[in-house]
């Protein structure tokens, strides 16, 4: 069976500061991996996600996540957060065997001062 | 191009009644699915439908029932609402294999159970 977690429920950073989110994946199989954001009072969106190719993924607005087998990590990073970075953050994992469902972990919520 | 849309936006309902929550996309996509978002919980599959005709049961099917009338709209039923129904539901579709490609979100149905 496959799992994620999200390590911290909510994570504050100051505008201009580094952006760091962990998630950690258990799967049996080799893992799709993806990134959603959800903005306030909105669906999910997709911020970026990994299907085998490059381990390190480029994203929307400047995000990026580098996808560890090693240690079954998929962080998502940005070098310097915007306000508008305010959002709540969802991983997710599929097994990459033809037919899978997504797993979501239970979110972390970023926060941005200014 | 209007995505996946979802009907109603909030609804309120007495323990016991009956309804049904309407989704539609019109990107062609061959499945589509339905998630319940609750505070700390993430999203968790109710139903999905792999193609038009076929559905499947997700992590927390009980209570809930689906119907795929066509390839573009997938709907939702609870027959007997209970307070612990009470959650955001958000329906989502994707093209190709199930958990494998992008899934795009509606925008959500807010639901109090009383």
């Amino acid at each position: 069976a496959q799992s994620v977690t999200q390590l911290g429920s909510h994570v504050s950073v100051s505008e201009g500061a580094l952006v760091l989110l962990r998630c950690n994946y258990s799967s049996s199989v080799p893992p799709y991996l993806f990134w959603y954001v959800q903005y306030p009072n909105q669906g999910l969106q997709l911020l970026l996600k990994y299907t085998s190719a490059a381990t390190l993924v480029k994203g929307i607005n400047g995000f990026e996540a580098e996808f560890k087998k090693s240690e079954t990590s998929f962080h998502l990073t940005k070098p310097s957060a915007h306000m508008s970075d305010a959002a709540e953050y969802f991983c997710a994992v599929s097994e990459a065997s033809g037919y899978s469902t997504l797993t979501f972990g239970k979110g972390t919520m970023l926060l941005v001062s200014p | 191009n209007a995505g996946v849309t979802q009907t109603p936006k909030f609804q309120v309902l007495k323990t016991g009644q009956s309804m049904t929550l309407q989704c539609a996309q019109d990107m062609n996509h061959n499945s589509m699915y339905w998630y319940r978002q609750d505070p700390g919980m993430g999203l968790r599959l109710i139903y999905y439908s792999a193609s038009e005709g076929t559905t499947d049961k997700g992590e927390v099917p009980n209570g809930y029932n689906v119907s795929r009338l066509n390839k573009r709209e997938f709907s939702l039923r609870l027959e007997s609402a209970a307070p612990s129904q009470t959650s955001v539901y958000f329906c989502a579709s994707s093209e190709g294999l199930v958990g494998q490609e992008t899934q795009y979100f509606g925008p959500g149905t807010r639901l109090l159970v009383l």
